[in-house]
């Protein structure tokens, strides 16, 4: 079946303007992650959405993101007022029951969006 | 916070060579997976990891968990210009039943010399 699918690939702004970023998850998917990857830097993790319950955002480094899960299912991350730091690739990644009950799932990842804030 | 550690950040090796990545983390992990990233893609699963000294194979990759769960290590035996990528653990800080997210470590950039 199709994987996780991000759009859009590529997205170039100019500071100050708002973005925002589309994550279709594997169809069943219950868990949804948002992470941020600079470049040559490891993963950082944002946003973490598992079925209905209340999004863990722990991860989000300032109040100008935000996302959402319509349906359980597409994500979209929003980020207002872009910064030349927010410049990354944002990864999207989704698992069939996620973490809990103490059994971790295998994440999927979307190809990713590439961002530049000008 | 937890956090895990990648050693070394970039590896140079001839092909032919072995390579070895190691992962450690400040507090014990309930377990360990290894992603590989090829140069402008996303990251792949790899293996997972949850016994204590657990070790697994995959072809040439051999994969371990340390005993006290807090560092793992991949080996690559006999590289081949295909292993080029960033090689990434990440694990799962072991609350005793509930868990944080999954923090990755920066990577190992492997770069293969044909």
């Amino acid at each position: 079946g199709a994987g996780v699918s991000q759009s859009p690939s590529n997205k170039v702004t100019e500071k100050g303007k708002d973005v925002e970023l589309r994550c279709d998850p594997i169809s069943g998917h219950t868990a949804l992650y948002w992470y941020r990857q600079s470049l040559g830097q490891g993963l950082e993790f944002l946003i973490y959405f598992q079925g209905n319950s209340a999004p863990d955002k722990s991860g989000l480094p300032s109040d100008r993101f935000s996302a959402e899960r319509t349906g359980g299912s597409v994500s979209t991350l929003t980020i207002q007022r872009t910064q030349q730091e927010d410049s990354a690739v944002y990864l999207c990644a989704s698992s069939l029951r996620g973490a809990g009950g103490g059994f971790q799932e295998t994440q999927y990842f979307g190809p990713g969006t590439r961002l530049l804030v000008l | 916070g937890q956090q895990v550690m990648q050693i070394p950040q970039y590896q140079h090796v001839q092909e032919g060579e072995d390579f070895t990545t190691y992962c450690n983390s400040s507090t014990t992990l309930s377990n360990i997976q290894w992603y590989k990233q090829r140069p402008g893609g996303h990251p792949v699963f790899l293996i997972q990891l949850v016994k204590s000294g657990e070790v697994k194979k995959q072809k040439r990759l051999t994969f371990q968990f340390g005993e006290a769960k807090k560092n793992s290590s991949l080996h690559i035996t006999a590289t081949q210009t295909t292993d080029v990528g960033t090689y990434f653990c990440a694990g799962y800080e072991n609350y005793g039943g509930s868990q944080g997210n999954l923090i990755f470590g920066k990577g190992t950039k492997l770069s293969v010399k044909p």
